[in-house]
């Protein structure tokens, strides 16, 4: 069992840039769920898979947000245009779906646009 | 909807001593979690308890237990033994059952801070 990983931990872009994280969950996890935290407050929920298919997204992704899990293993989120209040922590979880009391997070992808 | 509220933003505890951390919720849903996370600077969000709506004896794991009060809809974390690593922020969330499971609802924050 190694976690829940995050890539890249860190990126630094300039506004307008095209950025992608990667998400890769506990194994034979089927839930993964992305979030997203800003300084100062506690994370909040983008989106949600069960297997490959996206079964719910948050009013805060906007079009300019898309996320994917194909396969039904890792996920992508991709932020296009990025903008400087797309700054942030985005976090990755993954659960089983049989057991909702194990939701693990992942260390995170901060993104800054300068 | 579901909401968490925690009132403290800042709480210091004496490293050894206890210290308990405020949690209320509100949801409509009769099935409902609620967790508690831990998430030291380094950013990354520790899982530490879970309580179930129905579960009737409040959860522990090792340090740390979970006073649940369901009348009142508190979920006070309560770690024992502080120690120097406890210092962090710490959050609780609340998901509802049904299709809304794993989606977890944070409540603010409270930061620990553990002094030798």
């Amino acid at each position: 069992d190694t976690g829940v990983s995050q890539d890249p931990r860190h990126k630094i872009t300039k506004r307008g840039q095209n950025v992608t994280f990667r998400c890769d969950p506990i194994s034979e996890h089927n839930r993964l769920y992305w979030y997203r935290q800003t300084l100062g407050q506690g994370p909040e929920f983008l989106t949600y898979f069960q297997n490959e298919a996206q079964l719910e997204k948050s009013r805060l992704l906007s079009d300019r947000f898309s996320a994917e899990r194909p396969k039904g293993s890792f996920s992508t989120l991709e932020i296009q245009r990025t903008e400087q209040g797309d700054s942030a922590m985005y976090l990755c979880a993954s659960s089983l779906r049989s057991a909702g009391n194990t939701i693990y997070f992942g260390e995170g992808s901060w993104l800054t646009v300068v | 909807a579901q909401k968490i509220t925690q009132t403290q933003p800042g709480m210091f505890v004496q490293e050894k001593e206890a210290v308990t951390l405020d949690c209320t919720y509100d949801t409509s849903d009769q099935s409902y979690g609620l967790f508690w996370y831990k998430q030291p600077s380094s950013g990354e969000m520790i899982f530490l308890i879970y309580q179930g709506s129905y579960d009737e004896q409040n959860a522990t794991e090792g340090r740390y237990s979970l006073n649940f009060q369901k009348a009142r809809k508190s979920a006070n974390l309560v770690i024992s033994a502080s120690q120097l690593g406890d210092s962090a922020m710490y959050f609780c969330a609340v998901y509802a059952g049904g299709t809304s499971y794993g989606k977890l609802t944070f409540g603010q924050g409270t930061i620990l801070t553990v002094h030798p």
